[in-house]
């Protein structure tokens, strides 16, 4: 059954510190994503990566950056946590040229 | 700024029924128009999709109706049940060099009672 997994499922951190969020995929995609979550907002892309050390922002990058030095995972780093950044995390992968996502279980991060 | 608009952001009906999503957009460059179903503690997965030269769609249940130059398309659950309770999001994507970056919805958490 092919699939994304995100390393963490709950993720409770203090403000100021580095985080770390892991996300791995097993279908060789090209593309992966980096979403979080909101109640009223639904989903906001924060960064894609559409190859191996290649990245873009998306609609939401600030506080954030990504790194991509395998094609497989997909690290989503929050520089400094703030009590904002408290929200749903979700990774998602796609096949060049292929609409279609797949989507982790999420990673749900707590700011305190 | 809301790209993809979607409404009601929640709905109740009754087994049977025929819950109905709707969604409007703006940038005439999106070219695909999925729906996801995400039940609780799981990811979004994709439902069903639309390009915009076709006007309907039906997978089983689920039927997409699509107005491009209303700028507007819908999600259709007949004979719902139980099991439909999940929140839906719609989508609208456009491609960005190799990768088809998807707008979402806020979401409508649908509720099916016996």
């Amino acid at each position: 059954d092919v699939k994304v997994t995100q390393s963490s499922r709950y993720l409770v951190k203090r403000t100021g510190e580095k985080v770390f969020l892991e996300c791995v995929q097993d279908m060789d995609h090209e593309n992966m994503f980096w979403y979080r979550q909101d109640p009223g907002l639904g989903l906001r892309l924060i960064y894609f990566s559409y190859d191996v050390k290649m990245k873009e922002k998306g609609d939401i990058p600030e506080g954030y950056s990504v790194s991509r030095e395998k094609k497989e995972r997909f690290s989503l780093i929050l520089e400094s946590a703030s009590t904002n950044q408290t929200s749903m995390y979700l990774c998602a992968s796609s096949q060049a040229g292929l609409y279609g996502y797949t989507f982790g279980s999420g990673t749900r991060l707590t700011v305190v | 700024q809301q790209q993809v608009k979607q409404s009601p952001q929640s709905l109740i009906v009754q087994k049977g029924g025929i819950p109905i999503i709707n969604c409007a957009y703006e940038n005439t460059a999106f070219d695909y128009f999925p729906w996801y179903q995400q039940f609780p503690g799981k990811g979004p997965a994709l439902l069903i999709a639309i390009r915009p030269d076709v006007s309907e769609k039906k997978e089983g249940r689920f039927t997409i109706s699509f107005n491009k130059s209303a700028k507007q398309f819908s999600l259709h659950i007949m004979d719902s049940q139980p099991g439909d309770s999940a929140t839906y999001f719609c989508a609208a994507s456009k491609q960005t060099g190799t990768a088809s970056k998807l707008t979402f919805g806020t979401g409508t958490r649908l509720q099916v009672t016996l």
